[in-house]
């Protein structure tokens, strides 16, 4: 079975911190991507990245995809409470099985 | 209206009773799949089709089953439901491999 573990599992910070949210797998992706979840909603999506090694940046959000592309990070700068929420990588098998495999999640709470 | 629509958005059920949820897109995306989510777990894969004729088991098929009418729609199936079955169901499309996930708003599940 493949895994992706993300971590930490919970954080709550204040409002302007920063913060590096990890996932990682023993298993080789062809991509990764990164959805953000609101209560009562599905996932949306925020970033694929393809290309080991890759830097993606969406504003406050930096996202990589670790050389290997077993891993990557989300990192927010100057934290907002509109950033709250559920945050999900999702690991997308390469050719033949064409599955995407989630990880645990990283609940994310931002005060004021 | 929109893209992805599930139904019920959410049903309490009994031990051992037959429950069907279903899904439609109005995306015109040929890939459906059906995930369940618990707390800690991530998104977790049940099952997947390509097109009405390639359906495939996920990472947790066992207890499930599906049926793939028609291009718009995927229905998920608990022959016998129990409480460990107790979830929220997601239903998503994507048009090409690796491209983005387009989630429904989720089915909450409560199986007594």
């Amino acid at each position: 079975t493949q895994l992706l573990e993300q971590s930490p599992q919970f954080l709550s910070i204040q409002e302007g911190e920063n913060l590096t949210v990890y996932c990682n797998s023993s298993s080789v992706f062809s991509s990764l991507q990164w959805y953000r979840q609101e209560p009562g909603e599905g996932p949306v999506l925020l970033v694929t990245v393809v290309t080991g090694g890759e830097v993606k940046k969406l504003k406050r959000l930096t996202f990589q995809f670790g050389d290997a592309r077993k891993d990557s990070s989300l990192h927010i700068t100057a934290a907002q409470p509109g950033d709250t929420g559920l945050y999900l990588c999702a690991g997308v098998t390469p050719a033949g099985t064409y599955k995407y495999i989630f990880g645990t999640g990283t609940r994310l709470k931002v005060l004021a | 209206d929109a893209d992805v629509t599930q139904t019920p958005r959410n049903r309490i059920t009994k031990t051992g009773k037959r429950i069907m949820l279903e899904c439609s897109q109005t995306k015109g995306h040929d890939r459906m799949y059906w995930y369940r989510q618990d707390p800690g777990l991530g998104l977790r894969l049940i099952y997947y089709s390509f097109d009405v004729k390639d359906i495939n088991k996920g990472e947790i098929s066992d207890g499930y089953s599906v049926s793939r009418q028609a291009q718009a729609k995927f229905s998920l199936s608990l022959e016998s439901a129990i409480p460990n079955q107790t979830a929220l169901y997601f239903c998503a499309t994507s048009d090409l491999w690796g491209g983005e996930l387009f989630f429904g708003e989720g089915s909450r599940l409560t199986v007594l």
